[in-house]
């Protein structure tokens, strides 16, 4: 069984761009999460998605928006990239809403001169 | 409160030895706790998990012990070896939701 993908592996933008990271989740999963993982800082929650809707959202600015498809994969935009926007993102996926064991893809190295 | 506290940040172990490894939460409503092991460049996986209506779990030689009264839970790895040494990232469940909060990692070095 695959397990969850990302792409694109590294990223290198510039301050005001603007990036779409992609989550494909394991086969049947239907919940797609999204963290930023800076460096000395954790695991950070970003967004969580459910059966193409919205469920919660980290405390991030709204330059920080995602969607998920009725195939259940993912993007991830962020807008006017800064500086402190440089980060490993990672991208996890769970069988439902009601199912709390979430399962990592490899993350997406992005890095914003 | 969505808080999730790891201790120590750092440590070091001889090969062969234990290493144990305490989460502090603050939601009281949080029910499940999983435990993640990051080795550099690579996906955080996950190592085991214990749900709050058990107190103990145990893998080989990882073990997760949770006590909800105190709001602690704590890994345990017995007879050290040098694959163990990476950061290990513990997180609670948040109430209501699916949502995970993270602590901020552990690193942990296995001296051989």
């Amino acid at each position: 069984e695959a397990g969850v993908t990302q792409s694109p592996t590294h990223l290198i933008k510039t301050r005001g761009q603007q990036v779409t990271l992609r989550c494909s989740p394991i086969s049947g999963h239907t919940s797609v999460y999204w963290y930023q993982q800076a460096l000395g800082l954790g695991l950070q929650f970003l967004l969580w998605y459910d059966e193409g809707e919205e469920r919660n959202r980290g405390n991030f600015p709204p330059r920080f928006s995602g969607r998920q498809f009725p195939n259940y994969s993912s993007e991830l935009n962020v807008n006017a990239l800064e500086l402190e926007d440089s980060a490993l993102y990672l991208c996890a996926s769970s069988p439902g809403s009601h199912t709390d064991t979430q399962y990592f893809g490899p993350g997406t190295r992005l890095t914003v001169l | 409160g969505e808080n999730v506290e790891q201790h120590p940040s750092t440590l070091s172990v001889q090969e062969g030895d234990s290493a144990v490894i305490k989460c502090t939460y603050s939601d009281s409503a949080s029910n499940y706790f999983p435990w993640y092991k990051q080795e550099l460049g690579k996906r955080p996986q996950l190592i085991i998990d214990i749900r709050s209506n058990v107190g103990e779990k145990k893998d080989q030689r990882i073990a997760v012990t949770l006590n909800k009264t105190a709001k602690h839970f704590s890994l345990h790895i017995t007879e050290t070896q040098p694959e163990d040494s990476a950061v290990y990232f513990c997180a609670a469940s948040l109430g209501g939701n699916n949502r995970l909060a993270f602590g901020k990692g552990n690193q942990v070095v296995v001296i051989p």
